[in-house]
């Protein structure tokens, strides 16, 4: 079965400055996707990044990378220049390729502060 | 625009009490999903749809029952809440062709 670990329940940042956060998992496939995934309070989830593993190059989405090691299954995410509004709960999760099950991590507990 | 809707927002039942909560999707996805996500713990996938077929977690309980009557809508059913079943029911839908699941906003439940 496949788990994904969130070491940091939470963590804090000025805005304006960067902030990374960790996420390894455990897979004995080859072929499968991870995700970034951002929950504000009270909010719905939203889709922050997503990598496939079959790409080398990782994945940025304007302020948002990745920085995915995919011999030490770890994919963490880095959010450049904070903003107020990236205050929110943080999940990262992975799929197998052509596979419905999406796993989640516990989650981090991002807070930007002024 | 394009969504995922859930009805309602915040549900209170009683202690035994059957429940129906809804989702509704315009986004033409065939595959849709329910978690459940209790305080501060990540989403549990509970089941999912493709298309028709219905694809059951392993331990999802019993009490779960879930129905999808057509591509736009998906009910979950609990048959008896108990007081451990209050959380955050969260609706997702993908299409076959992408791997980003959409998430509604999420039904609260209490149990009394």
């Amino acid at each position: 079965a496949q788990t994904v670990t969130q070491s940091q329940p939470e963590m804090s940042v000025q805005e304006a400055e960067t902030v990374t956060l960790s996420c390894t998992y455990d897979t004995s496939e080859s072929n499968y996707y991870l995700f970034w995934y951002k929950q504000p309070p009270s909010r719905q989830m939203i889709l922050v990044i997503r990598q496939e593993a079959y790409k080398q190059q990782n994945a940025t989405e304007n302020r948002f990378s990745v920085n995915f090691q995919k011999a030490a299954k770890s994919f963490s995410l880095k959010i450049s220049d904070s903003q107020l509004g990236d205050t929110a709960m943080y999940f990262c999760a992975f799929m197998k390729y052509n596979n419905n099950d999406m796993r989640f991590g516990a989650g981090t507990r991002l807070t930007v502060k002024p | 625009d394009a969504m995922v809707i859930q009805n309602p927002r915040y549900q209170v039942t009683q202690f035994g009490k059957p429940v129906t909560l809804s989702c509704s999707q315009t986004l033409n996805h065939n595959v849709m999903y329910w978690y459940q996500q209790k305080s501060s713990q990540a989403p549990k996938l509970l089941f999912h749809y493709y298309d028709k077929d219905f694809n059951n977690e392993a331990d999802t309980p019993d009490n779960f029952q879930s129905r999808r009557p057509n591509t736009s809508f998906c009910f979950l059913d609990i048959r008896s809440p108990g007081l451990g079943d209050a959380a955050m029911y969260l609706c997702a839908t993908r299409s076959e062709y992408s791997y980003e699941q959409y998430f509604g906003p999420g039904t609260r439940l209490t149990v009394t």
